[in-house]
């Protein structure tokens, strides 16, 4: 069976520090990888795919960047943490095909103070 | 670009009540449309999905039709239960040659009372 792990639960970061979150998908060989946000009561908004190791486009600029240095890792960072990154960030995999159903991870729960 | 609408923000029903989610969308292509659940503290999980218009998806009591023609697919439960409570989301998927773009609408939270 397919398992999505995704680190830490939780952070509590002050503005201005690094930021890494990660995920790994288990049980399941070159799969498309995604990276989601949301605040607080908000949308999902989606901020990078990965449709094979190394390659990461990115859908919307939020100062964040995302790396896939292994097929079934995906990484995503920033030097620089500001107030509005706080939120649910959501990592995600799914089969390549434009029907596939999209299996979310429980996610990070990010605080910039 | 593509966009989900989902009109209702938050709807309070009570237990059996009837239950419908409107939904309109937006894209270029022949989209894919799924509807997705979502429960505190949680990342969101499948609920259905339809890629062809008048295709009807279903799941746990909840259905959709797929409408091309009106660019709609409303959620609809005939009788809700208390465990139904929960954030709702409409997307659309055009994926395909590299795009991998997937797009949520606002979601719509679901107060269902006892």
């Amino acid at each position: 069976a397919q398992t999505i792990h995704q680190w830490p639960v939780a952070e509590i970061k002050a503005v201005g520090s690094p930021l890494s979150l990660g995920c790994t998908i288990k049980g399941k060989s070159s799969p498309n990888l995604y990276w989601y946000w949301q605040a607080t009561g908000g949308t999902l908004q989606q901020l990078f795919y990965s449709i094979t190791v190394g390659q990461v486009e990115s859908v919307v600029q939020l100062n964040l960047s995302a790396s896939r240095p292994k097929d079934d890792q995906f990484i995503l960072s920033t030097e620089k943490l500001l107030l509005s990154h706080s939120g649910f960030y959501l990592c995600a995999w799914s089969l390549q095909g434009r029907d596939t159903e999209v299996f979310f991870g429980k996610g990070t729960r990010l605080t910039v103070v | 670009g593509d966009s989900v609408t989902q009109t209702e923000g938050q709807v309070a029903l009570s237990e059996e009540d009837f239950l419908t989610i409107h939904c309109n969308y937006s894209a270029s292509g022949y989209p894919t449309l799924f509807w997705y659940v979502q429960y505190p503290g949680e990342g969101p999980q499948l609920l259905f999905r339809a890629s062809r218009d008048k295709e009807k998806g279903s799941s746990r009591g909840f259905e959709a039709t797929y409408d091309k023609g009106t660019t709609s697919f409303h959620l609809r439960k005939a009788s809700v239960q208390e465990s139904d409570s929960a954030v709702y989301y409409c997307a659309l998927s055009d994926r395909g040659y590299g795009n991998e773009k997937i797009t949520f609408g606002a979601g719509t939270k679901l107060t269902i009372k006892p």
